[in-house]
């Protein structure tokens, strides 16, 4: 079937707005993740979603992150009030629940605050 | 904590054979998995090592030894393709996330 989509695949924003990014993780896969990428560093987690189990958090760099799962399907990753420190991709992946350690990704949206 | 270490850079001459090392210290240890990405590209999945020992798929093998914390990703016959970012992740059950990444190592293969 189709791997994991991500929209938009390019964001521009001005300081201060709001974004939602949105993940389609692979069909079956009840576990996903979301990651951070700056420019030429590694992929910083953020959080993931594990079946119907409430997501642990502490990986959101600040209250302006959260993030939703509707049942075993669609996430929305909003930050409110960017900053520019915020530009970044961000990575989705999805697994099955038994297999994390073989994670596939999205191609990212590419967030730019202005 | 949690920390895992692989050289920023590695160059290669095509047609050559690489070793990409990666060692790790997390509170705990289910095995060690790696990642590809080519620039401007999402992370491809490459391997996992749960158990020690070498494990080959093609041109690229892994080996893992859990005494040493240690483990690496070998690429024999290189090709220019495979000039990316390779990346070894842990996974640790004990950490607010199942697979914990390292920085990454910058492939350069050159003619």
């Amino acid at each position: 079937g189709a791997g994991v989509s991500q929209s938009p695949s390019n964001k521009v924003t001005e300081k201060g707005k709001d974004v939602e990014l949105r993940c389609d993780p692979i069909s079956g896969h009840t576990a996903l993740y979301w990651y951070r990428q700056r420019l030429g560093q590694g992929l910083e987690f953020l959080i993931y979603f594990q079946g119907n189990s409430a997501p642990d958090k502490s990986g959101l760099p600040s209250d302006r992150f959260s993030a939703e799962r509707t049942g075993e399907s669609v996430s929305t990753l909003t930050i409110q009030r960017t900053q520019q420190e915020d530009s970044a991709v961000y990575l989705c992946a999805s697994s099955l629940i038994g297999t994390n350690y073989e994670q596939y990704f999205g191609p990212g949206t590419r967030l730019t605050v202005t | 904590g949690q920390s895992l270490e692989q050289p920023s850079e590695v160059t290669a001459v095509e047609g050559a054979i690489v070793q990409i090392n990666c060692t790790y210290q997390t509170s705990g240890f289910y095995g060690l998995s790696w990642y590809q990405q080519h620039d401007g590209g999402a992370p491809t999945f490459l391997s996992y090592n749960a158990l020690d020992g070498l494990e080959e798929t093609g041109r690229f093998s892994s080996f893992l030894s859990r005494s040493d914390s240690y483990g690496y990703l070998l690429l024999q016959e290189l090709q220019m393709k495979d000039s990316a970012s390779y990346f070894c992740a842990v996974r640790d059950p004990t950490g607010n996330t199942p697979l914990v990444f390292g920085k990454g190592t910058r492939l350069s293969v050159i003619a």
